[in-house]
């Protein structure tokens, strides 16, 4: 089993529907993270949070909202979505207590909006 | 703030030749180096990296990396492409006075030419 599962995997909604993304870890860690990803832009950062009461805003947060469950989910609503949401997103964890490590990755949720 | 430039959004390579894919950052502390390989459909998986031990790091797969602070680079290497190293790769930065946040590049797609 992955330790960093997000669903679904694919999904493909209307404009001006609301979704919502799941990500759920085994790992234990305490950071979580969500990106997307668009082509010849890298991963860009929506939304982080440091642990259950520390959400922060990343560089494009607008349009989006999170909500950390428990320490191993982290959601991510498009409260409206539109066509330029569209891309693959991913979660990611790390943990801030054995020092500094790598992100780890889900597998990642393809969106598509018409 | 932290940045991560990477030269070359495509790199072909023949199978056997030498794979140099280059990233510079930026960062007023020192900072943490990652390296992530992305298969088609599929998660970001760590190759290697850096955090302030040896400056030439080794990670999987026949891929090191070396750290130079001079010329504020961590290019990735390969001394020999295989055909199974085609795929996406990122260069990512984090520091502690980001809150050890991690930012990534726009990623190199490397092609190995049989």
């Amino acid at each position: 089993d992955a330790d960093v599962t997000q669903t679904p995997r694919n999904r493909i909604t209307k404009t001006g529907k609301r979704i919502m993304l799941e990500c759920s870890q085994t790992k234990g860690h305490d950071r979580m993270y969500w990106y997307r990803q668009d082509p010849g832009l890298g991963l860009r950062l929506i939304y982080y949070s440091f642990d259950v009461k520390d959400i922060n805003k990343g560089e494009i947060s607008d349009g989006y909202s999170v909500s950390r469950q428990a320490q191993a989910k982290f959601s991510l609503s498009l409260e409206s979505a539109i066509p330029n949401q569209t891309a693959l997103y991913f979660c990611a964890t790390s943990d801030s207590r054995t020092g500094h490590t790598e992100a780890f990755f889900g597998q990642g949720t393809r969106l598509t909006v018409v | 703030a932290q940045s991560v430039t990477q030269l070359g959004s495509h790199v072909s390579v023949s199978e056997g030749a030498l794979v140099l894919l280059r990233c510079n950052y930026s960062s007023s502390v020192p900072p943490y180096l990652f390296w992530y390989v992305q298969y088609p459909n599929q998660g970001l998986q760590l190759l290697l990296k850096y955090t302030s031990a040896a400056t030439l790091v080794k990670g999987i797969n026949g891929f090191e990396a070396e750290f130079k602070k001079s010329e504020t680079s961590f290019h990735l290497t390969k001394p020999s492409a295989h055909m199974s190293d085609a795929a996406e790769y990122f260069c990512a930065v984090s520091a502690p006075n980001t809150g050890n946040q991690f930012y990534f590049g726009t990623g190199t797609s490397l092609t190995v030419i049989p």
